[in-house]
């Protein structure tokens, strides 16, 4: 069973700049999560989508924001970069149940994004 | 509000030594779950150990082990005779409702 699958890997931006990171779920998987993930703030929690409907979201500004498609597929969207804003981004998918999830997750190899 | 603290932010041992790593959290929920992932150098997080807060059974798994207490919302982890290979960052996470939220994790060394 593939795993997840994240893309780009790498990229560098600039401040100013928007971007857009992609996953790709394990196979069966109707839940996606996004974490942010910096030396400093350790693993912070961006969103989880079920089903293309977001369940949740951290606290982070509107300047994230993300989308989950009918094929499970997820994408989170960062506009007007910030230097801070650096920091590995990881998605992990899950089987989930419907009502809240207790399955674990599994994580993707993240997406490492540097603003210059 | 979720809460998941994880105070040993560094350990370090010598080989087949055991080690304890501690997690507390903190919930207003009845019914939530518990997990340990582990991310070696390489950097991917790997699942370990899932427990739901109406099971209190310790559980071990060769040389892991996991004990979790709710009177004292505690969920730790020791890793019996280490092993350089278990040389990585261990987080302790916690989920209730939509959202699994992690500790700050702990890095153990585990020197030859």
């Amino acid at each position: 069973k593939a795993g997840v699958t994240q893309t780009p890997r790498y990229l560098i931006k600039t401040r100013g700049q928007q971007v857009t990171l992609s996953c790709s779920p394990i196979s069966g998987h109707r839940s996606v999560s996004w974490y942010q993930q910096t030396p400093g703030q350790g693993l912070q929690f961006l969103f989880e989508y079920f089903s293309e409907t977001q369940r949740n979201k951290g606290n982070f500004p509107g300047r994230f924001s993300g989308r989950q498609f009918s094929n499970s597929r997820s994408e989170m969207n960062v506009s007007t970069l910030e230097l801070g804003d650096s920091a590995l981004y990881l998605c992990a998918s899950s089987s989930g149940l419907a009502g809240g999830g207790t399955g674990e997750l599994f994580f993707g190899e993240g997406s490492r994004l540097t603003v210059l | 509000a979720q809460k998941v603290t994880q105070a040993q932010t560094e350990i370090s041992v010598v080989e087949k030594e055991d080690v304890t790593l501690d997690c507390v959290y903190e919930t207003r929920d009845t019914t939530y779950y518990l997990f340990w992932y582990k991310q070696p150098p390489s950097g991917e997080l790997v699942f370990l150990i899932r427990r739901n807060s109406f099971d209190e059974q310790n559980e071990i798994s060769g040389r892991y082990s996991w004990n979790f207490q709710k009177s004292t919302s505690s969920f730790n982890f020791t890793i019996t005779a280490s092993q350089v290979v278990d040389s990585a960052v261990y987080f302790c996470a916690l989920r209730d409702g939509f959202k699994t939220i992690f500790g700050a994790g702990t890095r153990l060394f585990v020197k030859a």
